[in-house]
């Protein structure tokens, strides 16, 4: 079946240290999304990819990196400068392109990351 | 700019009555709208959207929206509740030309048996 992967599911991670979170998706979609959800503020935008070797922030991206080296690829890197990094990550794809764009995300089951 | 206001946070209703979660838009350009429905510790999942063809909108799970322009709403609807649509219902634009989708705070639905 075709979908959206994420890992690891839990993560628990030292203050100081980054962290990577896997995104792989095989709907053979555009474009890719990293939001953080906190409870009570909804889904918050840290970066977003539309085609290969090209991302652009988000209204959060401070203390995140990412790359995109393949369409089905988009992980996530949480680094130290990131002030309040534990939080639920979701990943998201849609359709892009001239005719084509249905403006639906398509989300994965998401990843915790608690900072001890 | 476009952004999306959520009316309450969390709203309770009984099995069987009607559930309406309220959403209203902003948006500079005429916009894509969704309604999304998310369980604990899960992913999101798509219940309708809005892209200007029909105003009324047919989801899944027996839900509905109505876009108003003129109200800049895009309300959510099902007549009778059940105990399994209990969950967080999220609102969300995007303009039509462009890949950014702006969320709402989100809405918790209660069923009470």
């Amino acid at each position: 079946d075709g979908g959206i992967t994420q890992s690891p599911k839990y993560l628990f991670r030292k203050e100081g240290q980054n962290v990577t979170l896997s995104c792989e998706q095989n709907l053979n979609h555009d474009a890719m999304y990293w939001y953080r959800q906190d409870p009570g503020q909804g889904l918050r935008l840290i970066y977003y990819s539309q085609i290969v070797n090209d991302f652009q922030k988000g209204d959060i991206a401070e203390g995140y990196s990412v790359s995109r080296e393949k369409k089905e690829s988009f992980p996530l890197t949480v680094t130290s400068a990131q002030k309040n990094p534990t939080a639920f990550y979701l990943c998201a794809s849609s359709i892009e392109g001239e005719g084509r764009t249905t403006g639906e995300l398509f989300f994965g089951e998401g990843s915790r990351l608690t900072v001890l | 700019a476009q952004s999306v206001t959520q009316l309450g946070s969390h709203v309770s209703v009984s099995e069987g009555a009607l559930v309406l979660l309220r959403c209203n838009y902003s948006s500079s350009v005429p916009p894509y709208l969704f309604w999304y429905v998310q369980y604990p510790n899960q992913g999101l999942q798509l219940l309708l959207k809005y892209t200007s063809a029909a105003t009324l909108v047919k989801g899944i799970n027996g839900f509905e929206a109505e876009f108003k322009k003129s109200e800049t709403s895009f309300h959510l609807t099902k007549p009778s509740a059940h105990m399994r649509d209990a969950a967080e219902y999220f609102c969300a634009v995007r303009r039509t030309n462009a890949g950014k989708s702006t969320f709402g705070d989100g809405t918790t639905l209660t069923v009470k048996p």
